[in-house]
């Protein structure tokens, strides 16, 4: 089973600035990852897919890059509905699909 | 206007098994595997499983194995998670979700959850 790992657990930023996730692989996944936001009581949403690609109605200040076992995801100009927890999922080696343990985004 | 409809809450004694249904609409049923996925309180995600309605047959996470059946009524457009010898620890949201096909093979539309509560 891949295990996914992501840093930091938790990351505290303002409106404006950059936020950098990071998602690691115990093997290679390819690019065969996404990125999902689930804020509270809803279910989480699919934000990039295939590491770099995003998802239809995703804003721009969304990205994702890397490849093999590390990835990132950036949010270019943090807005205040962007405070979530955020996911990484692999599909690249399955069963099962995995998931990382999220990262929590809060903005001050 | 794709949507996955999910039955009601339910609260279960230990030991009790559970069933819960995901209708599909907006969609057409047999172009895509449905998932279920786990979230205890506070936790992540855990994927279960998943059914290919086409042929009715599942594929399940190793953790879940023993416990799950994942069934697909194609004449209703709808799938069920059926979790046996519940426990405590089985206390979560449960979500059904799909690949649309639009993200490749990614899930890009996912019920609204259906939280479980397992106690005595």
């Amino acid at each position: 089973e891949i295990v996914l790992t992501q840093s930091p657990a938790t990351l505290s930023l303002s409106p404006g600035e950059r936020a950098t996730l990071s998602c690691r692989a115990s093997q290679s996944v390819y690019s065969y990852l996404a990125w999902f936001q689930q804020k509270p009581g809803q279910a989480p949403r699919l934000l990039i897919y295939d590491a770099s690609n995003r998802a239809t109605g995703i804003p721009a200040r969304f990205s994702g890059s890397g490849s093999g076992t590390d990835f990132t995801l950036t949010i270019s100009s943090l807005e205040p509905e962007d405070s979530a927890v955020y996911y990484c999922q692999q599909r690249s080696n399955w069963p099962p699909y995995t998931f990382g343990q999220g990262t929590k985004l809060e903005i001050k | 206007e794709v949507q996955l409809i999910q039955s009601g809450a339910e609260m279960k004694k230990p030991g009790a098994t559970v069933k819960i249904s995901c209708k599909v609409s907006g969609y057409t049923f047999l172009d895509s595997y449905i998932h279920w996925l786990q979230q205890a309180p506070g936790k992540g995600l855990e994927w279960m499983g998943l059914v290919d309605p086409e042929d009715d047959k599942p594929i399940y996470a190793e953790n879940f194995q023993g416990r799950v059946t994942i069934t697909a009524d194609t004449s209703i457009d709808t799938a069920y998670m059926e979790l046996s010898s519940l426990r405590s620890e089985d206390t979560a949201v449960y979500y059904c979700a799909i690949p649309s096909g639009a993200s490749g093979s990614y899930l890009d539309y996912w019920g609204h959850g259906t939280l479980v509560t397992v106690s005595s």
